[in-house]
């Protein structure tokens, strides 16, 4: 199986900072890394599919970038409803492989 | 509203049988394969199962291949998950997602999560 990385584990950041999430596998997997966000007790929500492809809806303020084996999802002032926990996931082979995570807190 | 709704969780012993159920609304469930993810409690998301469109292809994860059975009813507008043999380490929260119109592992909806617990 491909194995998903991510790091930070967590971060502390304020509101209006800019923070960066990244996400690497263990092999080249072009660009099939979608990003989630989390709220504690809610499903997870897509924000970003195919690396770089903003969903409908998701503010712009969110952004994804990379390709290969190295991801990253920035998010350009970060507001109070973005402290969640954020997950990477590759689909370039099955089975589908989430990262453990990067919860981002206050 | 497109959305999925979960249900049919709840507490079961050792090596018992639970199903829990998904049923879709506001798209057409027949267009597009359903995956199921679980989350252990204060863990991260790991994917179960998934089943294409018409029912007559079904992958699982090897922790719960044998145990676990993943089916449809479309014209019901429901996706299902059989749990046999369950183990404490099966206690999560269970979501059905779907899968883009292509078929490939993005999941741009789920459901609100469907809570199994296995305890004695």
């Amino acid at each position: 199986d491909i194995q998903v990385t991510q790091s930070p584990s967590s971060l502390s950041a304020s509101v209006g900072d800019r923070v960066t999430i990244s996400c690497r596998t263990s092999q080249p997997i072009n660009n099939y890394i979608h990003w989630y966000q989390q709220i504690p007790g809610k499903a997870p929500k897509l924000l970003v599919s195919s690396a770089s492809t903003l969903q409908s809806g998701v503010p712009g303020r969110f952004a994804g970038s990379g390709f290969g084996t190295q991801f990253t999802l920035t998010i350009t002032g970060l507001q109070p409803e973005d402290f969640a926990t954020y997950y990477c996931q590759q689909s370039y082979l099955p089975p589908p492989i989430f990262g453990p995570g990067t919860k981002v807190e206050i | 509203e497109v959305q999925l709704v979960e249900s049919g969780g709840g507490l079961v012993q050792p090596g018992g049988s639970l199903r829990v159920s998904c049923t879709a609304s506001g798209f057409t469930l027949s267009s597009h394969w359903m995956h199921w993810v679980r989350q252990a409690p204060g863990k991260g998301l790991v994917w179960v199962s998934r089943i294409n469109t018409g029912g007559s292809s079904t992958s699982y994860a090897d922790s719960v291949k044998g145990r676990f059975t993943v089916s449809r009813d479309n014209a019901q507008n429901t996706l299902y998950l059989q749990l046999n043999s369950l183990r404490d380490e099966d206690t999560a929260v269970y979501y059905c997602a779907r899968a883009q119109g292509d078929g490939a592992a993005i999941y741009d909806v789920w459901g609100q999560g469907a809570l199994v617990t296995v305890s004695s």
